[in-house]
């Protein structure tokens, strides 16, 4: 079974620093990995994914996500936050190995950034 | 161009009625999805549309849930006897292909459902 943990349920920081929101992961086969942002009232938007290739994916809006295979991580990243960065950070995995039909979301990370 | 749109926006209703949510996906994608998203919690899968293929149901709750998707565009998402845990915000998504070619889902805004 696939699945997807964010272990923070909030992330705190100060305006021009750098944020990371944590993502880890399990699938018994390769990893098509995915980062949304939710700002209130409003449905999710997609950021970036991973499916191949270079480790390092860049997306939307400055941000940034590693992959980590021997961690089985994908971790979230942006050089210079911005308060209007603020909002719900969701990452989700779907199990190539095993042909999965579904996309499993983390239950969210809460990003405030601080002016 | 228009993105995924859902109504109606809020919704309240008394425990025992049923209740219609309605989603136009953007137009073109094939594939549409139901969630569900509770108060602290993730996004619940509930049902994914491809095409005109059979849908995926897995991940109705109860046989109160049901959906559909007529002419491969608009869907309509029926909960029948609603009881107050059905309360949450319902999203919709569509892709341009399947799930399995990892195109990203394109969300609306949501209907928030309250059940009295």
């Amino acid at each position: 079974a696939q699945s997807v943990a964010q272990p923070e349920d909030q992330v705190n920081v100060a305006e021009g620093n750098p944020l990371t929101v944590k993502c880890t992961y399990s699938v018994s086969g390769n990893p098509y990995l995915f980062w949304y942002v939710q700002y209130p009232n409003r449905g999710l938007q997609f950021l970036l994914k991973y499916i191949t290739g270079d480790n390092l994916v860049k997306g939307s809006y400055g941000f940034e996500a590693e992959f980590n295979k021997s961690q089985t991580s994908f971790h979230l990243k942006k050089p210079s936050a911005l308060v209007s960065d603020s909002a719900l950070y969701f990452c989700a995995v779907r199990d190539g190995g095993a042909g999965s039909y579904q996309l499993t979301f983390g239950k969210g990370t809460k990003l405030s950034v601080i002016p | 161009g228009a993105g995924v749109s859902q109504s109606p926006s809020n919704k309240v209703t008394e425990k025992g009625k049923d209740v219609e949510l309605r989603c136009d996906p953007i137009s073109g994608h094939t594939a549409l999805y139901w969630y569900r998203q509770s108060l602290g919690q993730g996004l619940e899968f509930l049902i994914y549309f491809q095409g005109n293929s059979a849908p995926d149901k897995s991940g109705l709750p109860s046989d109160r849930f049901s959906a559909e998707r007529t002419g491969g565009s608009v869907s309509t998402l029926t909960i029948q006897r609603t009881q107050q845990e059905d309360s949450a915000v319902y999203l919709c998504a569509s892709s341009l292909g399947p799930l399995s070619s990892n195109q990203p889902q394109h969300f609306g805004d949501g209907t928030r459902l309250s059940i009295l």
